[in-house]
């Protein structure tokens, strides 16, 4: 199975700020990368499949970029609506494997 | 618009089995496949498998084998996975997803396997 390494963990930020958050897997998955939201007691939300394609209705501060094994989810300026946990997930290769998350709080 | 509409909470006993439902609507149910994904906290997001709503194929996790069985209804654009032989650890939250890659999902289905 390919293993998603997901930094960092734990990522405080303030209103405004340009945030970062990296998926790093074990093998090439040639860009089968998706990046979900999950707010507390909901379902994950798809925001960008295929490492850079912005979701129907989500909003443009949030983009993606990435090849190889590397890929990158970057918020322009944080929201306060933004505070959630966020997970990749590859489908590049069967099982699709997730990231273990990044849980984003507002500094 | 596309909604996966899954089945309330189940309390289970070790050993037993449980059938989880999850609803389409909102879009032609056999042109995408349901996925299954099961959520704990110790383990985060794990991939079950997934099943092709117009024919029946199955695709599962090695890791799931012979715990999770997928079927679907395709008279009520309706998606089962059956959980069998509970234990503890099978205690999560279970969630469907249209697609092989999850672009919608349920509202998920916890399932707590108690004594």
């Amino acid at each position: 199975d390919i293993q998603m390494t997901q930094s960092p963990s734990f990522l405080s930020a303030s209103v405004g700020d340009r945030v970062t958050i990296n998926c790093k897997a074990s093998q090439n998955i040639n860009k089968y990368l998706n990046w979900y939201q999950q707010k507390l007691g909901e379902a994950p939300k798809l925001l960008i499949y295929n490492t850079n394609n912005l979701q129907t209705g989500i909003p443009s501060r949030f983009s993606g970029s990435g090849s190889g094994t590397d890929y990158t989810l970057t918020i322009s300026s944080l929201q306060p609506e933004d505070v959630a946990t966020y997970f990749c997930l590859q489908h590049s290769s069967r099982p699709n494997t997730f990231g273990a998350g990044t849980k984003l709080e507002l500094k | 618009q596309v909604q996966l509409q899954q089945s309330g909470a189940e309390l289970a006993k070790p050993g037993s089995s449980v059938k989880i439902s999850c609803k389409a609507s909102g879009y032609t149910f056999t042109s995408y496949y349901i996925s299954w994904i099961k959520q704990t906290t110790g383990q985060g997001l794990e991939y079950i498998g997934y099943i092709n709503t117009g024919s029946g194929g199955t695709n599962y996790n090695e890791k799931f084998k012979g715990k999770a069985t997928l079927t679907v209804d395709k008279s009520s654009s309706t998606a089962f996975m059956q959980l069998s032989s509970l234990t503890p650890d099978d205690s999560a939250v279970y969630y469907c997803a249209r697609g092989l890659a999850g672009a919608y999902w349920g509202q998920g289905t916890l399932v707590t396997v108690s004594s």
